[in-house]
């Protein structure tokens, strides 16, 4: 199973700042994903990271927004930008393999004061 | 639109007896259907899962059964321990992507 390693786990930031979150998996990996839980929500995925071409959004969430890198197969980031208190969440970056079985890092929490 | 629901926030059972944790969902293009357990503070950790093409699936104290005609899935846990107050996610693929239902806090109390 896919070993993720994501940071930072927690951090506390100021509205209209901008906040880069940093995903590295132990192996290569085809198809990688980044999600958000609001409290008391589920896991909403905000867009797939596909390497070497422009990330695929869902929708209610924009790259201008949500700017994702995937430079290669183990690696990705998320930037949260022009942050309000809204964007307070905990963000998820995951891993599937064949299709059947998805790897969660440990997420990052995030508050926006 | 709230294609994979578990309408239930919370379940709290005795321990050694059993967890029933329930899903709905609403696609019909959903193939797979996969449980995770969530501890505060830890990304989702992957439970067990069921193909569309069977009804029941068991591993160990866990085992999920898929009603299609219904579209719904149910997690069982027996017997129950306290190691297993978490929160439980639903979630279903179509291939693409994975949609979760909001979760329900299980809590085992000893």
């Amino acid at each position: 199973s896919a070993v993720i390693s994501q940071k930072p786990s927690r951090d506390i930031c100021q509205r209209g700042t901008s906040l880069t979150i940093q995903c590295q998996v132990d192996s290569q990996v085809t198809m990688m994903f980044w999600y958000r839980q609001q409290p008391g929500q589920s896991l909403t995925l905000i867009a797939t990271a596909n390497q070497g071409s422009e990330a695929t959004y869902e929708s209610g969430f924009v790259i201008d927004k949500f700017p994702i890198s995937r430079p290669n197969l183990t690696f990705s980031t998320l930037t949260v930008s022009n942050m309000s208190p809204e964007d307070s969440s905990i963000y998820l970056c995951s891993v599937w393999e064949d299709l059947t079985e998805a790897f969660f890092g440990q997420g990052t929490r995030l508050t926006v004061v | 639109d709230q294609q994979v629901k578990q309408n239930s926030p919370s379940l709290s059972v005795q321990e050694g007896r059993i967890s029933i944790l329930n899903c709905d969902y609403t696609n019909s293009m959903f193939d797979y259907f996969l449980w995770y357990k969530k501890y505060p503070a830890e990304g989702p950790t992957f439970l067990i899962s069921i193909s569309s093409i069977k009804d029941k699936n068991e591993d160990g104290r866990f085992t999920v059964f898929l009603n299609k005609s219904a579209k719904h899935l149910s997690l069982h846990i027996v017997p129950s321990q306290p190691g297993d107050s978490a929160v439980y996610f639903c979630a279903a693929s179509n291939g693409d992507k994975l949609t979760f239902g909001k979760g329900i806090t299980l809590s085992v109390r000893p």
